[in-house]
């Protein structure tokens, strides 16, 4: 099983600023298949980045990602107030399907 | 447009069984491995397994064989996952969640149903 640690915990950040959030695989994800999703409170997850760099339809380029092997990163490059949620890495291309503890991003 | 509907809460006694469904609409519902995930309160998301609509073919994270089974009618688009045995520790949000290219098996999550919760208690 890859198991994925991600960090930090928690992010405190203003808008506009840029956020990096990490994610490092236990072995090597195959293929970079490693995918991205974002939280908001009381909501179903939803997708931002697949493919370790392939975003997900209607994402603002302003969301990157990066990485191959262990070790992975999601960049926000000017936060915006709607981006403030909490993010979870996934790697999907071996039995089980494992994610992230998740990154919290909160306001500073 | 593409959507998955799940079925409403649920509250069920310990040793109990919760099926819950998941209803596709807006796309070729045979064409697209089918997920489920589940977040107990305040915690992360955990993977439980998958099927293929078309054949039928299932496959559970290690944790969830013998007590999780998924089920597909294509004749209504809908997928079902049944948990039997029920713990206090199942009290969780069930989410389905699609793959994102036909057949594709190593795909990302790119559609999810809303959520159903279910509580485990006596």
């Amino acid at each position: 099983e890859i198991v994925l640690t991600q960090s930090p915990g928690t992010l405190s950040l203003s808008p506009g600023e840029r956020a990096t959030l990490s994610c490092r695989a236990s072995q090597s994800v195959p293929n970079r298949n490693l995918a991205w999703y974002q939280q908001k409170p009381g909501q179903a997850p939803s997708l931002v980045i697949y493919g370790a760099s392939s975003r997900a339809t209607g994402i603002p380029d302003r969301f990157s990602g990066s990485g191959s092997g262990t070790d992975f990163t999601l960049t926000i490059s000017r936060l915006e107030p709607e981006d403030f949620a909490v993010y979870y890495c996934q790697q999907y291309e071996t039995s089980p399907r494992t994610f992230g503890q998740g990154t919290k991003l909160e306001i500073k | 447009q593409v959507q998955l509907v799940q079925s409403g809460a649920e509250v069920k006694k310990p040793g109990a069984s919760v099926k819950v469904s998941c209803k596709a609409s807006g796309y070729t519902f045979s064409d697209y491995y089918m997920h489920w995930v589940r977040q107990a309160p305040g915690q992360g998301l955990e993977w439980m397994g998958w099927i293929n609509p078309n054949s039928g073919d299932t496959n559970y994270a290690q944790k969830f064989q013998g007590r999780v089974t998924v089920t597909g009618d294509t004749s209504i688009t809908t997928t079902y996952m049944d948990v039997s045995g029920l713990r206090f520790d199942d009290t969780a949000v069930y989410y389905c969640a699609r793959a994102g290219s036909v057949l594709g098996l190593s795909d990302a999550f790119h559609m999810w149903g809303q959520g159903t919760p279910v509580t485990v208690s006596s």
